[in-house]
């Protein structure tokens, strides 16, 4: 069955960086466009960013810009997620996804979920 | 930015009665809507993708329905492991996939 096992959350200073990890297994990596979704601390569901099968094509939220940058290794079947600059309002438990349907099509949205890494930024 | 908006924030129900759940976009999104059960300390689940269509493993009790601007989560009669809350999920204009703000259903 799918599996998505997220690592590499902790606890960080304002202005800080880390780097997020989503193993996966139990499908085909390469054959998936893949995301980071967040959620702060008893609130709701705010997405992050995505990536497609082959790197091509990233995006990111606004609130990240610049600043985060999604990857992908398919031979590792890795998700990764750099954080710079990070700020009190990047706490969060960070969720790896992967997307289903047909996003060429324009029409997908996360399936499947990890548990999450909790991301801290504190000074 | 599309806005998804869900009501009610709580929903109080009994087991085995019906929950109905709303959730509103700020404009058209045909039927490319998703709902999501998340309990606590879990991980969102994937019940329903095209508005209405169950997620693999998704008993009969959840549907969905709705198109345009307006949805329906229902839980036709609600067991003990369905109390959570549930999140709706727009894709049809993205980036970015925006969400609800959730419903919480919890016991009565």
């Amino acid at each position: 069955q799918v599996q998505l096992v997220e690592s590499g959350g902790g606890l960080v200073k304002p202005g800080g960086s880390l780097r997020l990890s989503c193993e996966a297994s139990g499908f085909t990596f390469s054959d998936y466009y893949m995301s980071w979704i967040r959620q702060a601390p008893g609130k709701g569901l705010e997405w992050v960013s995505y990536i497609d099968r082959s790197s091509d094509y990233t995006n990111y939220a606004d609130a990240v810009k610049g600043r985060f940058t999604i990857s992908r290794d398919n031979a590792k079947n890795s998700l990764y997620l750099q954080m710079n600059s990070l700020r009190v309002e990047d706490t969060a438990l960070y969720y790896c996804a992967r997307v289903s349907g047909y996003c060429s099509g324009g029409s997908c949205y996360p399936g499947d979920w990890g548990q999450g890494t909790l991301v801290t930024v504190t000074s | 930015e599309i806005v998804m908006t869900q009501s009610p924030a709580t929903l109080s129900v009994s087991p085995g009665e019906r929950a109905t759940l709303s959730c509103r976009a700020s404009q058209s999104i045909s039927s490319n809507l998703a709902w999501y059960q998340q309990k606590p300390g879990q991980a969102p689940r994937l019940l329903i993708y095209g508005a209405s269509t169950r997620a693999t493993g998704i008993p009969a009790r959840f549907s969905g329905s709705g198109s345009g601007t307006e949805f329906t989560l229902t839980i036709s009669s609600l067991q003990s492991e369905d109390f959570a809350v549930y999140y709706c999920q727009q894709y049809n204009n993205w980036p970015p996939w925006t969400f609800g703000q959730g419903t919480k259903v919890e016991i009565k």
